[in-house]
C-alpha cells in the first residue's frame, strides 16, 4: 500500500496566527508532495508542489511568503500558513507521490477554520 | 476551455446497474489518467490509473481511456450504495525538471439508488 497521514485532521485558529501542517509518506519515499486547497463544493486546486530539497513550486496566484513550504526529508512535507485569516478556512490536503507509478496518494486531509 | 472536463451530475442509478462517469481532457500530451473517489468532507482516494489506450479492469471498476478523442472513462459495474461519491478525473503531465502533477476535473456526483 501507499499511505499518506496529515496531522492535525482539524484546526481552529485567530485570525493572524500562523499554523503548520505536516504531511508524512508513512510506507515509501516522497522526492515530490504537493497540496492542495479545496473549498465547499469545489474541486481540488493545486497550491504548490515540494520537492525534496529545493524550493516549493506555487502556482499562479498562491503567495508564497503567505504558505511557507518545508520538505525536509523524503518522507514530510510542511505547509504553513502565516497570518491566517478567515478567508483561509479550507480543507488542505497534502499528497505524496511514488516514484515507481507515478501515482499520488492523498492524506486525509486538514480542516482549518480561522476566526 | 477548462483542461479536464466531467459532467458534474449528480448521476443517478439503480443499485446492481452499470455506471459509467466520463471525462474529457483538452491537453495531447498528458500521459496519466487517474480516478479517484471522494466522499463528502474526506480526501480523494485513488480507484484506477491508466497509462495507455483501451481498457484496464479491476474488480467492479474499468477505466477506458481513448488518447486519440481526449477521453477517458471509468464503468462501475454492480453498483452499490457504497459506491455513492464524487468521482474525480485527474490528469497528469510532465512539467519540465519536476514530477508530473495533476490537474483535476471538479468531479461527478454518483448516487446509487436502493
Amino acid at each position: 500500500g501507499a499511505v499518506v497521514s496529515q496531522h492535525p485532521s482539524w484546526v481552529i485558529c485567530k485570525s493572524g496566527t500562523s499554523v503548520k501542517i505536516e504531511c508524512r509518506s508513512l510506507d515509501f519515499q516522497a522526492t515530490t508532495m504537493f497540496w492542495y486547497r479545496q473549498f465547499p463544493k469545489q474541486s481540488l486546486m493545486l497550491m504548490a508542489t515540494s520537492n525534496e530539497g529545493s524550493k516549493a513550486t506555487y502556482e499562479q496566484g498562491v503567495e508564497k511568503d503567505k504558505f511557507l513550504i518545508n520538505h525536509a526529508s523524503l518522507t514530510l512535507s510542511t505547509l504553513t500558513v502565516t497570518s491566517a485569516h478567515p478567508e483561509d478556512s479550507s480543507f488542505y490536503i497534502c499528497s505524496a507521490r511514488r516514484l515507481d507509478t507515478d501515482t499520488q496518494y492523498f492524506g486525509p486531509g486538514t480542516r482549518l477554520t480561522v476566526l | 476551455q477548462k483542461e479536464v472536463e466531467q459532467n458534474s451530475g449528480p448521476l443517478s442509478v439503480p443499485e446492481g446497474a452499470i455506471a459509467s462517469l466520463n471525462c474529457t481532457y483538452s491537453d495531447r500530451v498528458s500521459q496519466s489518467f487517474f480516478w479517484y473517489r471522494q466522499y463528502s468532507g474526506k480526501s480523494p482516494e485513488l480507484i484506477m490509473s491508466i497509462y495507455s489506450n483501451g481498457d484496464k479492469e479491476d474488480g467492479r471498476f474499468t477505466a477506458q481511456l481513448n488518447k486519440a478523442s481526449q477521453y477517458v472513462s471509468l464503468l462501475i459495474r454492480d453498483s452499490q450504495p457504497s459506491d455513492s461519491a464524487t468521482y474525480l478525473c485527474a490528469v497528469g503531465r510532465i512539467n519540465t525538471g519536476t514530477a508530473s502533477k495533476l490537474t483535476f476535473g471538479t468531479g461527478t456526483r454518483l448516487q446509487v439508488t436502493l
